[in-house]
Order: C-alpha cells, then sequence, then structure tokens
C-alpha cells in the first residue's frame, strides 16, 4: 500500500526557514518525481514544485511563486522527498502536501498525504 | 502560463442525475489533463489521467473526453458520495508547471 505522510508543520514568523518532511512507503521510491502542493485555507491546489526521480537525474522544478525561496530534495536511502522553505511570507500559509508523479511522470499524481499546515504570521 | 477555466463554478443536481463539469485551457495542452476529487478535510483523489483514462478503482460512472483546450467530466449518475469538489489539471513542457482549475462544487439540490 502507498502511503505517503507528511510532517514538519508549524507557525512561524515572517522571514523564517521551515523543512518539510515527506517519508514514502509501498513503492520503489527512487524511480518516481514527488511533487509538493498546496492549499490555502478555503482555496483551490497549487503547485509547488517537484523532483524528478533517479532516472531523469532528480532534477527539479518550481512554480514562480516560491522559486528561489523553497529547495525540493530528496533522500531515496530513505524513501523520503523535503521541501526546504526560506524567507516565509503571510501568503505561504497553506496545507503542504507531498504526492507521487504517476506512471514515474509529471503528468498527473495518484497518491497524495493528506498535508501538513504551514502558518506564517507575526 | 496555461490557464484553466472551470465552468460552472458550482453545480446543484440531485442523485441519479447526470454531472457534466467542464474544463478550458488558454491553450492546447495535448492529453496532459487530469481531474481531481476532493472532499472537506481530505486530500485529492485521481479519478482520470491524460484526458480519458479512469484511475485504479475509479467506479466507471466517471468518464472523461476531450482534445486540445476543452474537456470534460462527466459522472454519468451521481452517488451520495459523488458530492465534493472537482479540480482538472494540466502539466506543460515550457516552462515546465503544473497548473489547476479553480474547482467546480459539486453539490447536492
Amino acid at each position: 500500500e502507498v502511503q505517503l505522510v507528511e510532517s514538519g508543520g508549524d507557525l512561524v514568523q515572517p522571514g523564517r526557514s521551515l523543512r518539510l518532511s515527506c517519508p514514502a512507503s509501498g513503492f520503489t521510491f527512487g524511480d518516481y518525481t514527488m511533487s509538493w502542493f498546496r492549499q490555502a485555507p478555503g482555496k483551490g491546489l497549487e503547485w509547488v514544485g517537484f523532483i524528478r526521480g533517479k532516472a531523469y537525474g532528480g532534477t527539479t522544478e518550481y512554480s514562480a511563486s516560491v522559486k528561489g525561496r523553497f529547495t525540493i530534495s530528496r533522500d531515496d536511502s530513505k524513501s523520503i522527498a523535503y521541501l526546504q522553505m526560506n524567507s516565509l511570507k503571510t501568503e505561504d500559509t497553506a496545507v503542504y502536501s507531498c504526492s507521487r508523479g504517476g506512471n514515474n511522470g509529471w503528468n498527473y499524481f495518484d497518491y497524495w498525504g493528506q498535508g501538513t499546515l504551514v502558518t506564517v504570521s507575526s | 502560463e496555461i490557464v484553466l477555466t472551470q465552468s460552472p463554478a458550482t453545480l446543484s443536481l440531485s442523485p441519479g442525475e447526470r454531472a457534466t463539469l467542464s474544463c478550458r485551457a488558454s491553450q492546447s495542452v495535448r492529453s496532459y489533463l487530469a481531474w481531481y476529487q476532493q472532499k472537506p478535510g481530505q486530500a485529492p483523489r485521481l479519478l482520470i489521467y491524460d484526458v480519458s483514462n479512469r484511475a485504479t478503482g475509479i467506479p466507471a460512472r466517471f468518464s472523461g473526453s476531450g482534445s486540445g483546450t476543452d474537456f470534460t467530466l462527466t459522472i454519468s449518475s451521481l452517488e451520495p458520495e459523488d458530492f465534493a469538489v472537482y479540480y482538472c489539471q494540466q502539466r506543460s513542457n515550457w516552462p515546465p508547471e503544473i497548473t489547476f482549475g479553480q474547482g467546480t462544487r459539486l453539490e447536492i439540490k
């Protein structure tokens, strides 16, 4: 059974940093693209970024709203994806979820975690 | 950036009725179009990928169609558990990005 369980969400002040983790199980982690999404309270889904699997060099892509501030990484030996968030802004407040790219790609996302809440406020 | 526009914003129907949800892209997304269902407090659930392929475990009453810029999710006969928010999603190659529509809320009439 595929499982993704995010952790690390917290209340942080603007300008501070936070790292989220997404340990995965039930599949060969290194083969898959892993993506992060977020959903602000009462709003729709927003893509944050993703990291490709080892067959694609583990390269990353980011949305314009987080590029230069957020970094996605992965530890295939531990089956964990990470989201490092720096220079946080109040508009980054959201539930952050990790997801697995379907069919080893990034056309769609077939398994999602329940998410972890990040609140950016002074 | 490719913008996805979903319509209607809210759809009010009764169990047993047919639901037709629309997703229009600002430019062609080829076949990279997926649909998700989300219920309050839950993670999104993949329904349809690559326009018309049902994800694992998705009932046959859900179907997807369309091409280029216009896509449709059809639920042939609504069950009580189908009332939720539905999102379409596309991926593009350049710039590499993923975008969602704003969602259609399917509510019980």
